[in-house]
């Protein structure tokens, strides 16, 4: 069974504060993604990634920077967070070759907010 | 760019019914994916089926299945015999099937199903 975990599950921070979130994989997939989840609009993607050192930008990204260190890790940073970031934030990975399954596997999420 | 649009925001059906749940796309890809997930109340987000856009057959998944139009860049998911965990959040997504590998979802369609 494929599995996607995050931390920490829950985050609570201050305005103007650094913050980091982790995503693990052990699914051996090469796309791993981060999405935030507001009311009314859905999941929207923030970054993606195809492979360790690799980073693609999404859709919002602006305030957010990623880095895939591993295969299996992905982490998303808020170096000075704004409470426009308080959201529910996801992170996925996919198989991308030839003959394998595209669909995503998610994390269970991160809540994040910023006061 | 690759938009995915769900009109519906929410959708009140009695068990054991049939519910459509519709969804847009635009894209200028030849080649693509499309996807629908489920959210559940817990917040866990599950993929339950998908289509290739080259195949021209509906794909069906035990009582989920997909009206595909393609003239008309529509994939309706459709639910047969509701049941009350049905209740969720579907979204749809799609992933462009040549560079990127990004993958975007619509807003997403609640779905009430009562006894």
């Amino acid at each position: 069974e494929a599995a996607v975990t995050q931390s920490p599950r829950n985050k609570v921070t201050v305005t103007g504060g650094n913050v980091t979130l982790s995503c693990r994989q052990t699914n051996s997939h090469n796309y791993m993604y981060w999405y935030r989840q507001d009311t009314g609009h859905g999941l929207r993607l923030i970054h993606y990634s195809y492979g360790a050192g690799n980073l693609q930008i999404g859709d919002v990204p602006d305030g957010y920077k990623a880095t895939r260190t591993t295969q299996e890790d992905f982490f998303l940073l808020l170096e000075l967070a704004s409470p426009s970031q308080t959201s529910l934030y996801f992170c996925a990975s996919s198989d991308a070759w030839t003959g394998g399954s595209y669909e995503q596997y998610f994390g269970p999420g991160t809540r994040l907010t910023v006061l | 760019a690759q938009k995915v649009t769900q009109t519906q925001t929410s959708i009140s059906v009695v068990e054991k019914t049939t519910v459509t749940m519709d969804c847009v796309y635009e894209t200028r890809d030849s080649s693509y994916f499309l996807f629908w997930y489920k959210q559940t109340a817990s917040g866990e987000i599950v993929f339950l089926i998908r289509q290739d856009s080259y195949k021209k057959e509906n794909a069906t998944v035990g009582h989920y299945s997909l009206n595909f139009q393609k003239p008309k860049s529509s994939i309706g998911l459709i639910i047969t015999a509701t049941q009350i965990e049905d209740s969720a959040v579907y979204f749809c997504a799609m992933r462009e099937g040549t560079g990127g590998y990004k993958v975007v979802f619509g807003s997403g369609t609640r779905l009430l199903v009562s006894p």
